[in-house]
C-alpha cells in the first residue's frame, strides 16, 4: 500500500463548479498535512497547511479526518486558473523533515 | 522575503557524464535544505536533506551525492549519470525550528541521453 494515495483524475469541471479531492495516508502517527499545487512543468507551491481539524482559505477548504486517515480539499467556484495538479503531502510521525507526496490529482477547469 | 534559486533550468547530458546542480537560498539563515526528484508522471521522491553545513542525510541509495559547503548552498552531484537519472530535480528549503512547510525552487529538468 502506498503511504499517500490520491485519485489521479483528471477531474474535468466547468467554471463555477465545486470540486473535492480526497487523499488517504497509511501512517496513523502522521502529524502534519499539506496541499500543494503544481502547474505543468513547474515546481510545487504550497496551497494550504492542514494542522488540526481543517482550515479554510477563500475558496479552498481542507479537512482532516484522523480516524479514517484521509484529507480532503474542496474548491468552490472553480476558476480556469485553478487547473493544475494538486498534491497531497504528509509528514510521517517519526520525521519532521521527510515529506511524503502523493502522485497528485489533476484538475481541468473548462470555460 | 526568502527566495530560492536553482541552475541550470534545463540540462541534457550523455550517459556516464558528471553532474552538478546548484541551489541557493536568500533571505534566511540556517535553513533545512532538500533535494527531490520527480520522474515523468510520478510523485516527488526525497533524495537528500541537510540541517546544517556539512550535514547530509540520504534517503535513497543511488549514484547521486549531495553537499552543503555553505549555509545557504546545496549541491547535487553525480560522477557518472545513468539513463534512469533523468527527471525534474527540485531543491526546497524550510525553517529549521519545527516549521515543516517546505518551499521549492524552480527546478532543473535533466535529460540523460
Amino acid at each position: 500500500r502506498k503511504e499517500v494515495e490520491q485519485d489521479p483524475g483528471p477531474f474535468n469541471v466547468p467554471e463555477g463548479a465545486t470540486v473535492a479531492f480526497n487523499c488517504t495516508y497509511s501512517n496513523s502517527a502522521s502529524q502534519s498535512f499539506f496541499w500543494y499545487r503544481q502547474d505543468c512543468r513547474k515546481e510545487p507551491k504550497l496551497l494550504m497547511s492542514v494542522y488540526s481539524s481543517g482550515n479554510e482559505d477563500g475558496r479552498f477548504t481542507a479537512q482532516l479526518n484522523r480516524a479514517s486517515q484521509y484529507i480532503s480539499l474542496l474548491i468552490r467556484d472553480s476558476k480556469l486558473s485553478d487547473s493544475a495538479t494538486y498534491l497531497c503531502v504528509v509528514i510521517p510521525g517519526d520525521s519532521s523533515y521527510k515529506l511524503i507526496f502523493g502522485s497528485g490529482t489533476r484538475l481541468l477547469v473548462r470555460p | 522575503s526568502q527566495t530560492i534559486h536553482q541552475w541550470p533550468a534545463t540540462l541534457v547530458q550523455p550517459v556516464g557524464s558528471p553532474l552538478s546542480l546548484e541551489c541557493t537560498v536568500e533571505g534566511t539563515s540556517n535553513p533545512n535544505l532538500y533535494w527531490y526528484r520527480q520522474a515523468a508522471g510520478r510523485g516527488l521522491q526525497l533524495l537528500f536533506y541537510s540541517v546544517g553545513i556539512g550535514q547530509i542525510s540520504s534517503e535513497v541509495p543511488q549514484n547521486l551525492s549531495a553537499s552543503r559547503p555553505q549555509d545557504r548552498q546545496f549541491i547535487l552531484s553525480s560522477k557518472k549519470l545513468l539513463l534512469s537519472d533523468s527527471g525534474f530535480y527540485l531543491c526546497a528549503w524550510s525553517m529549521g525550528q519545527g516549521d515543516y512547510e517546505q518551499y521549492f525552487g524552480p527546478g532543473t529538468r535533466l535529460t540523460v541521453t
